[in-house]
Formats: structure tokens, sequence, C-alpha cells
């Protein structure tokens, strides 16, 4: 079966330093990779998507950039975090040519 | 681009109650619609969907109506029970290989015992 592993499920992070968080998925091949992000109370916002290795598609401007280097990977990055980048940031996969979206558990990153 | 809107904000139900949420789009090229369930910190789970060639669809208690000429849909949970408190999540797309899904802001659903 697929699982979806997301890292770090924490992270406190003063303002200006850079940011990485990892995302993978096992037991599938060319998945189609996302990062969505969760403000406090609100709903989820699509950043980035991908279709595959290399192709990134950024839905909204921001601080914020996103790399598929593997197949079953995709990473989140910042260079200089901002307070407003503070969320809950989801990875979540859907099988390709296929629309169900599964979610990974999530990064709850502050920044202070 | 694609909006959804998602009422109410809030649901308080008793227990053995019904809980209807509903939502709304815009694109009318989105043809699916998943709910999820998100209880506190953790992450969203996929409850139900409903794609627009299907009026309804049931799964045990929960169910989802779509209607496409008015582009809106709704999810109806029966015989509430206190494990169904969580925030729900509407969510609309268009099948068109990948799912960059667009939410509403959510329910937050609340069964007292």
């Amino acid at each position: 079966s697929q699982t979806i592993h997301q890292w770090p499920a924490t992270l406190v992070q003063p303002v200006g330093s850079p940011l990485s968080l990892e995302c993978t998925v096992e037991g599938t091949s060319n998945p189609n990779l996302y990062w969505y992000r969760q403000a406090a109370g609100r709903g989820l916002q699509l950043l980035f998507y991908s279709v595959g290795i290399g192709q990134i598609s950024s839905e909204v401007p921001q601080n914020l950039s996103a790399s598929r280097p593997q197949d079953r990977q995709f990473i989140l990055s910042s260079k200089k975090l901002l307070l407003s980048d503070s969320g809950f940031y989801l990875c979540a996969w859907s099988a390709l040519r296929a629309t169900e979206a599964f979610f990974g558990q999530g990064t709850r990153l502050t920044v202070v | 681009g694609e909006n959804v809107e998602q009422h109410p904000s809030t649901l308080s139900v008793q227990e053995g109650d019904s809980a209807v949420i509903k939502c709304t789009y815009s694109d009318s090229a989105s043809n699916y619609f998943p709910w999820y369930k998100q209880e506190l910190g953790k992450r969203p789970q996929l409850i139900i969907d409903i794609r627009s060639n299907v009026g309804e669809k049931k799964d045990q208690r929960i169910a989802v109506t779509l209607n496409k000429t008015a582009k809106h849909f709704s999810l109806h949970i029966t015989e509430t029970q206190p494990e169904d408190s969580a925030v729900y999540f509407c969510a609309a797309s268009m099948n068109s290989g990948y799912s960059t899904l667009t939410f509403g802001k959510g329910t937050m659903l609340l069964v007292s015992p």
C-alpha cells in the first residue's frame, strides 16, 4: 500500500532563517505531488504541485519554492522565512491520472 | 480560478441528529468534489467524493449530493456520533490528470452526547 512521509512534524524557526521540508511517497510510481498550507482556522491553500521530476507549478506568488529531485520526493524551501510563513504545511499525493489526493501528517511551522 | 464557499462555519448537533454542510463552486469546468475530515492537529482524511456524472453517493452514514446546474454540493451525515466531531472541508477540481484542489474554509462540526 502507499504511504506518505513528511518531516519534521513541528518546527520553530527565526525570521530570516532558511527552511527545508521534505516529503516522500512509498508504494507508487510517478505520483503527482502537492504542497498545501493551512493557516490557523483557515482552509487549505495549494502552493505547488508537480506531475514529474523537475516539473513544478506554482499556484501563488510567495516566499517559498519547491523542488522534486526524485520521482517520490518533494521538497519545500525558503531562503529567508517571514512571520507570515507560519502555518501547517501539508504534502499530498495522487496517483498518475487520478484525482483522489491523500495527505501527509503535516509540519507545523512557527516563525518567531 | 475556482472559488469554493462553504457553510456553515460551525455546526452543533446532538448525538443521533443529522448534519448537513453545503458548498458552492464557481467554475463550471470543475467535475470532482471530495470531502475531507480533519481532527484537531491531524491530517485531512478523504471521507467521500463525487464526480459530476453522478448526482448522489452514499457510504454508510455519510452521503454527498451534487447539483451541477446550481453548482452546489452537500455533505449529509446521519445518526451523528461524538467521534464525528471534526472540521470538514469540501473541495473542487477539474479531472485533468492531477488534483489541484480548491478548498472551502471548513466547517467545525460538534456532536454533543
